[in-house]
């Protein structure tokens, strides 16, 4: 089956500096790639996603890439923010299977 | 409504005891998934339904654990003889099969 390793577990950055997270996943079937946020007590909410077939996605402060050849994918976050405090998940799926998680990375981002 | 809607949202049990949980997913979501996150760590899987197949039921811890969906609809987690360290948030979510999971607000279930 699928494994999603994802580094680091922990992530402190100053307000302002980016953040990268970084997964990784072993099944080549994968092409969907989903990165959920997890406020405090509360459930995770999709924020970006990329598809096998682009290499990288963008939305305002938030990107994704993708390199399917050494199966790994990021999460950019740039001029962060104390609200961008949360944990972060990202998924590998593939079109038939189940979403498989990376182990969420706390991320703080001081003022 | 148009999410993925979860009950109790909050559970307070005693040891022994057996409790219920239950998830209402996106109308048309085949796949549904249920996970358990214990306080500050990550999302833990538990089981998937995907439509009529069989679930992958590997990530269930024990066989206290169980969970039935009839088709398309309704999904029932069943923890028997509840234990302390069951307490946790058990979070359900269902998509579209290879696609974004949509997730429910969450059960707190607390064994006293």
């Amino acid at each position: 089956g699928e494994n999603v390793e994802q580094h680091p577990s922990t992530l402190s950055v100053q307000e302002g500096d980016s953040a990268v997270i970084k997964c990784t996943y072993s099944d080549s079937a994968s092409n969907y790639f989903p990165w959920y946020k997890q406020e405090l007590g509360k459930g995770p909410q999709l924020i970006i996603d990329i598809r096998s077939n682009v290499g990288e996605k963008k939305d305002q402060r938030i990107a994704v890439t993708l390199n399917k050849t050494a199966k790994h994918f990021s999460l950019h976050i740039t001029e962060t923010q104390p609200e961008d405090s949360a944990v972060y998940f990202c998924a590998a799926n593939t079109n038939a299977g189940k979403s498989t998680f990376g182990d969420g990375t706390t991320l703080t981002v001081k003022p | 409504g148009a999410g993925v809607s979860q009950s109790p949202s909050n559970k307070v049990t005693e040891k022994g005891k057996d409790v219920e949980l239950r998830c209402d997913p996106i109308s048309g979501h085949t796949a549904l998934y249920w996970y358990r996150q214990r306080l500050g760590q990550g999302l833990e899987f538990l089981i998937y339904f995907q439509g009529n197949s069989a679930p992958d039921k590997s990530g269930l811890p024990s066989d206290r654990f169980s969970a039935e969906r009839t088709g398309e609809s309704v999904s029932t987690l069943t923890i028997q003889r509840t234990q302390q360290e069951d307490s946790a948030v058990y979070l359900c979510a269902s998509s579209h099969p290879g696609a974004r999971g949509f997730f429910g607000p969450g059960t707190r279930l607390t064994v006293l």
